[in-house]
C-alpha cells in the first residue's frame, strides 16, 4: 500500500498570498496517478487537479499541480477568501486507492 | 452533469449492519466506477472499495474485506455499501464518488455525493 504524507498539516496565511502544499509518497505513484481534492466543512470533496497537473473542469487557473514520481506538489498563486479549506492527495496508481491526510489551509 | 445522490443519515447498534445508497443522475452509469469512501470525525478520507456496475465484480480494500458489502443496480443507477459488524469506530460519514472511467481502475474521484453520516452507538 503506498502511504502519502501531506505536509505543513496547518498552513497560516493571508488572502492573495501564495500557498505550497506537498504531498509525498512511499512509492512511486504510476503515470502521475495523482489527484487533489479541496474540502470545506460539512461538504464533500471536490475535484481539483488530475493526473499530476491537469485541472478538473471550472477550477481557476489559480490552483496548479506539479510533481512526478514521489514528490508532489499543489500550488495556489495567490488566496482567494473562498480557498480556506483542507486539501487531500490521492494516488490512483495502484490498489488500494489512498489518500494523505489533508493540509488545512487557514487565514492567518 | 453527473450528480450523486446518497441516502439519509442513520443511526446503528453496535453489531448491527447498515445499508447506503447512492444514486446518479444524468451521464452514463454502467460503464464508470463508483467508489465508496469514509470519513472518520476530524479524520482524513479512507478508501473502502469500488465496483463497475456493467462489470459487477466488487474490489475491497484488506481492512474491510470481511464486512462490506458493494453493489450496483444497473435499472436504477443506483450503487449500494453495506457495512456489517458496525462498532463504534465505524462512526463516520459515507461518501459514493463516480470514478472517471471504468475496470482498468486509474481512475479519479469526480463528482462525489454529499455524504451520508453513519452514528453506531448503543
Amino acid at each position: 500500500e503506498i502511504v502519502l504524507t501531506q505536509s505543513p498539516g496547518t498552513l497560516s496565511l493571508s488572502p492573495g498570498e501564495r500557498a505550497t502544499l506537498s504531498c509525498r509518497a512511499s512509492q512511486t505513484v504510476a503515470s502521475r496517478y495523482l489527484a487533489w481534492y479541496q474540502q470545506k466543512p460539512g461538504q464533500a470533496p471536490r475535484l481539483l487537479i488530475y493526473d499530476a497537473s491537469s485541472r478538473a473542469t471550472g477550477i481557476p487557473d489559480r490552483f496548479s499541480g506539479s510533481g512526478s514520481g514521489t514528490d508532489f506538489t499543489l500550488t495556489i498563486s495567490r488566496l482567494e477568501p473562498e480557498d480556506f479549506a483542507v486539501y487531500s492527495c490521492q494516488q490512483y496508481g495502484s490498489s488500494p486507492r489512498t489518500f494523505g491526510q489533508g493540509t488545512k489551509v487557514e487565514i492567518k | 452533469q453527473v450528480q450523486l445522490v446518497q441516502s439519509g443519515a442513520e443511526v446503528r447498534k453496535p453489531g448491527s449492519s447498515v445499508k447506503v445508497s447512492c444514486k446518479s443522475f444524468g451521464g452514463t452509469f454502467s460503464d464508470h466506477g463508483v467508489s465508496w469512501v469514509r470519513q472518520a470525525p476530524g479524520q482524513g478520507l479512507e478508501w473502502m472499495g469500488w465496483i463497475v456496475p456493467m462489470i459487477g465484480t466488487p474490489s475491497y480494500a484488506q481492512k474491510f474485506q470481511a464486512r462490506l458489502t458493494i453493489t450496483a443496480d444497473e435499472s436504477t443507477t443506483t450503487a449500494y455499501m453495506e457495512l456489517s459488524s458496525l462498532t463504534s469506530d465505524d462512526t463516520a460519514v459515507y461518501y459514493c464518488a463516480r470514478e472517471s472511467g471504468g475496470w482498468a481502475g486509474h481512475n479519479y474521484f469526480d463528482p462525489w455525493g454529499q455524504g451520508t453520516l453513519v452514528t453506531v452507538s448503543s
